[in-house]
């Protein structure tokens, strides 16, 4: 089974609109952190935005914050106020503590298209 | 600073070549990961490097050959490369605690490709 699920493999969006990109996780680990990583054409894979599994609070950063559901298992990027320069591949992976690796798990990763 | 520089940028080689990539990082980091990404797809894992010494290995064929001279730089050394070995290749580093927050930061990545 899917570590980390991303059902969407391509979005588009409208400048200045929001948007949320799905991320659906499954651990049986009660441990475990959730990463959102964005990768433009240039190929870097830029760090985002983290949340913990034992943090109360959603995770934001900027425009950037984590619609966090862990009952559902859930942990969705919404990106408010989209720019043109958000348009790139959108990663979510998770670290689990179980099994001692702490490796990251990837998902295959949303394409974002912000439309002008 | 948050920064993992990698050169080449783009690298062109022949499948007799022998090349290596670099990977330096300034953050005082002790975990450095080497990982290979085709078009489209999430990144794949191929070697960790935990306070300079090999950890994980997954299970990369021989011609990628890694190597930590210290704990700021990481190589990847090629040899007798194949076709579909042609991708980008990025490094990351972190803290390198065993922690759930312990946090990949990547370099920009080296776009290989080879004929």
């Amino acid at each position: 089974a899917q570590k980390i699920t991303q059902t969407q493999p391509g979005m588009f969006v409208q400048e200045k609109e929001a948007v949320t990109l799905d991320c659906t996780y499954d651990t049986s680990d009660p441990s475990y952190g959730l990463f959102w990583y964005k990768q433009p054409s240039s190929g870097e894979m830029i760090f985002l935005i983290y949340q913990g599994s034992y943090d109360q609070q959603n995770a934001t950063e900027g425009r950037y914050s984590l619609n966090f559901q862990k009952a559902r298992k859930s942990a969705n990027l919404v990106i408010s106020a989209s720019q043109l320069g958000d348009s790139a591949m959108y990663f979510c992976a998770m670290r689990e503590a179980e099994g001692g690796s702490y490796i990251p798990t990837f998902g295959r990763g949303t394409s974002l298209i912000v439309h002008p | 600073d948050t920064e993992v520089t990698q050169t080449p940028k783009h690298l062109v080689m022949g499948m007799t070549n022998k090349k290596s990539l670099k990977c330096e990082q300034h953050m005082g980091h002790r975990a450095m990961y080497w990982y290979k990404q085709k078009a489209k797809k999430p990144p794949e894992l191929m070697f960790v490097y935990s306070y300079e010494k090999l950890s994980i290995n997954e299970s990369v064929p021989s011609r990628f050959s890694p190597e930590c001279p210290n704990s700021s730089l990481l190589n990847l050394h090629l040899h007798a490369l194949q076709p579909e070995d042609s991708a980008l290749y990025l490094c990351a580093s972190s803290q390198g605690e065993q922690v759930i927050t312990d946090t990949q930061y990547f370099g920009p990545g080296t776009r290989l490709t080879v004929l």
